[in-house]
């Protein structure tokens, strides 16, 4: 079964810094990532999605970028962070046998 | 343009009562259904889901129905436990589409002993 390692649990940043933020996946290959992101009182958003390395989709515009670098390592990533991307970030593997995810555990951002 | 609405945010019922957890969507492209749950500061863990061409699926004590008339879905939890207090997301995705899913904002789920 798939396992997502993702970290830190926690981050606080300020503004105007820059962020990285890396996901991890275990027992599969040649996933669909997802990096998605949940701020204060609503739901799930789609940041990005990559179909394989180097493949990245854009969701929606943004201050932020995805890369990745190898099959199965998706990292999230900013050269300045703004307030307004504070929330929960969270990484997520698809197989592509169904439309299930596989979620990681995280990262709360708060930027101060 | 949100596709996925969960209009209640909260819900209260309960233990051994019926929760039942409603969906809506808007585009009629969507061909499977998800439900998730997710507690705090945890990732969401898939629950249970149906394909557009079922009108119902049942696993032990979750069952999700399907209306696709009515572009409705709702998860039904029977008989609810104080441990199925959590925030539960509906989902969607069409095919074609590398997987995306659509979420809605989730309802909490609050199970009272």
């Amino acid at each position: 079964s798939q396992t997502i390692h993702q970290w830190p649990a926690t981050l606080v940043q300020p503004v105007g810094s820059p962020l990285s933020l890396e996901c991890t996946v275990e027992g599969t290959s040649n996933p669909n990532l997802y990096w998605y992101r949940q701020a204060a009182g609503r739901g799930l958003q789609l940041l990005f999605y990559s179909v394989g390395i180097g493949q990245i989709s854009s969701e929606v515009p943004q201050n932020l970028s995805a890369s990745r670098p190898q099959d199965r390592q998706f990292i999230l990533s900013s050269k300045k962070l703004l307030l307004s991307d504070s929330g929960f970030y969270l990484c997520a593997c698809g197989s592509g046998i169904n439309y299930g995810y596989t979620f990681g555990s995280g990262t709360r951002l708060t930027v101060v | 343009d949100q596709q996925v609405k969960q209009n209640s945010p909260s819900l209260s019922v309960q233990e051994g009562r019926i929760s039942i957890l409603n969906c809506d969507y808007t585009n009629s492209m969507f061909d499977y259904f998800l439900w998730y749950k997710k507690y705090p500061a945890e990732g969401p863990t898939f629950l249970i889901s149906i394909s557009s061409i079922k009108d119902k699926n049942e696993d032990g004590r979750f069952t999700v129905f399907l209306n696709k008339s009515a572009k409705h879905l709702s998860l039904h939890i029977v008989p609810s436990q104080p441990g199925d207090s959590a925030v539960y997301f509906c989902a969607a995705s069409r095919g074609g589409s590398n997987y995306k899913l659509t979420f809605g904002k989730g309802t909490l789920l609050t199970v009272n002993p």
